[in-house]
């Protein structure tokens, strides 16, 4: 079935440092989905995308969703202690079920 | 967007016990998803919920060990069965974006944290 690779698994960042995480896939993907869960909540939508080349941004986060759809990246610049969570791509296959990657766990040292 | 509430929040439990999660959703969708989260890792789907016609499960998933109801468009139950300490997790259930918005995101309820001891 269907799979994503997350990488890292963890990353430590001092305040003010910029932060990727990037997602893989071995076969095209017809969008990629990017959510972030924080302690103890549950995940919550950040965004979709679907074009190939495709770049989003919301104020210090950067989505990227490569040419051949077989991979995507989120910068965060700057982050800052609100920032912190775990950030999962999910990809989705039939019936609207999502595919997670395993996540990349973000703290942030003030 | 969608609202989900989920019971209980919590609870620990015997192991042979069985616990029935219920997820209500503040407006009609045609389907619901089931996803268990085990301490530090990410989501699994466990199943698809669609009224009116048994779930589709995944992988690795069964009937026996996961019964799942859809009396309704908002409303479904999970039970995890004959539990055993490897069920610890979190239980979360989710929806599509129900406005038939562009985005089909996904919106969870806040999960049911289960402990087996």
């Amino acid at each position: 079935g269907q799979q994503v690779m997350q990488i890292p698994q963890y990353q430590h960042v001092q305040e003010g440092e910029d932060f990727t995480t990037y997602c893989n896939s071995s076969t095209t993907l017809s969008n990629i989905q990017w959510y972030k869960q924080r302690p103890g909540g549950h995940p919550v939508f950040l965004i979709q995308l679907v074009k190939s080349g495709e770049v989003k941004k919301q104020k210090r986060l950067t989505f990227q969703f490569g040419e051949a759809k077989k991979n995507s990246s989120l910068h965060i610049t700057a982050t800052q202690t609100t920032d912190v969570g775990t950030y999962f791509c999910a990809s989705q296959g039939g019936s609207e079920k999502l595919v997670f990657g395993k996540g990349t766990k973000l703290t942030v040292n003030p | 967007s969608a609202v989900i509430s989920q019971k209980p929040s919590r609870d620990i439990c015997q192991r042979g016990t069985s616990l029935t999660i219920q997820c209500q959703v503040d407006s009609q969708v045609t389907m619901m998803f089931w996803y268990r989260q085990q301490p530090g890792q990410s989501l699994t789907l466990i199943a698809t919920a669609n009224q009116g016609s048994e779930a589709t499960y995944e992988s690795g998933f069964v009937i026996d060990k996961f019964p799942i109801s859809r009396p309704n468009l908002t409303f479904s139950t999970l039970t995890v069965s004959n539990m055993s300490p490897e069920d610890s997790s979190i239980y979360l259930c989710s929806v599509p974006n129900p406005s038939g918005a562009s985005y089909n995101e996904q919106f969870f309820g806040p999960g049911t944290r289960l402990t087996v001891l």
